[in-house]
């Protein structure tokens, strides 16, 4: 089946410092992972999307100078939280997508939880 | 852009009573619809997948209702257990778009 994996689970950085999280889709190719954050409060922000053969698309208020997304291949992505600050915690899903599984379904990793002290 | 609204933010119920959580969505486009259960402390677990084309789908426990005419999506769950418990978040995309936008989800509580 279609699994998806994040590195690190959780992990806490000072304010200011950058940290990187992982992504890893197996048993289906992922042409397309899109990144997000979910606040204290639960709700979802779409950071960007990243889809083979095209542009990293960021959504209004996140920017790749902060949010930079490395997805070299159908299988990986990663995205660094450059210069974190207290306002940047929460919860952070990967959610991938693409062919060799069910193409139309977005299917998420565990999250890494990033604390800024 | 696409607009998804939940509700209700937050639902307690008693063991063994349904649970109805509705969402609505705005682009008529929309054409894929998704609910996932999200535990405490864990990520995204996919209940169910709507196709626009199919207005009633049964899982396990459940029910989802999709009223493309309100633009109204729901899922009802039909006997409660504790097990329940957890956070729902509705998901709707577009054909021929990547994007999968959220509702703000609803927090459900299962009283035994």
């Amino acid at each position: 089946g279609a699994l998806v994996y994040q590195y690190p689970r959780r992990t806490i950085c000072k304010s200011g410092t950058s940290m990187r999280m992982e992504c890893q889709a197996v048993g289906f190719q992922a042409t397309s992972v899109a990144w997000y954050r979910q606040s204290p409060q639960k709700t979802f922000e779409l950071i960007a999307l990243s889809t083979v053969n095209s542009a990293i698309k960021y959504e209004q208020n996140f920017t790749q100078e902060k949010f930079p997304i490395s997805h070299p291949n159908l299988s990986f992505s990663s995205m660094t939280v450059l210069n974190a600050y207290l306002e940047d915690r929460g919860l952070y899903l990967c959610g991938a997508r693409g062919t060799g599984g069910d193409q139309d379904t977005q299917y998420f990793g565990p999250g890494t939880r990033l604390l800024v002290l | 852009g696409e607009q998804v609204e939940q509700r209700p933010p937050h639902l307690s119920v008693r063991e063994g009573d349904s649970a109805v959580i509705t969402c609505t969505y705005t682009d008529p486009n929309s054409y894929y619809f998704f609910w996932y259960k999200q535990e405490p402390g864990a990520s995204l677990q996919l209940l169910m997948k709507v196709f626009s084309s199919t207005e009633i789908n049964e899982g396990q426990g459940f029910t989802v209702l999709l009223n493309k005419k309100d633009k109204r999506l729901s899922l009802n769950l039909t006997a409660a257990h504790p097990g329940d418990s957890a956070a729902y978040f509705c998901a709707v995309r577009a054909t021929g778009y990547q994007n999968f936008y959220f509702g703000k989800g609803t927090s459900l509580t299962v009283i035994p």
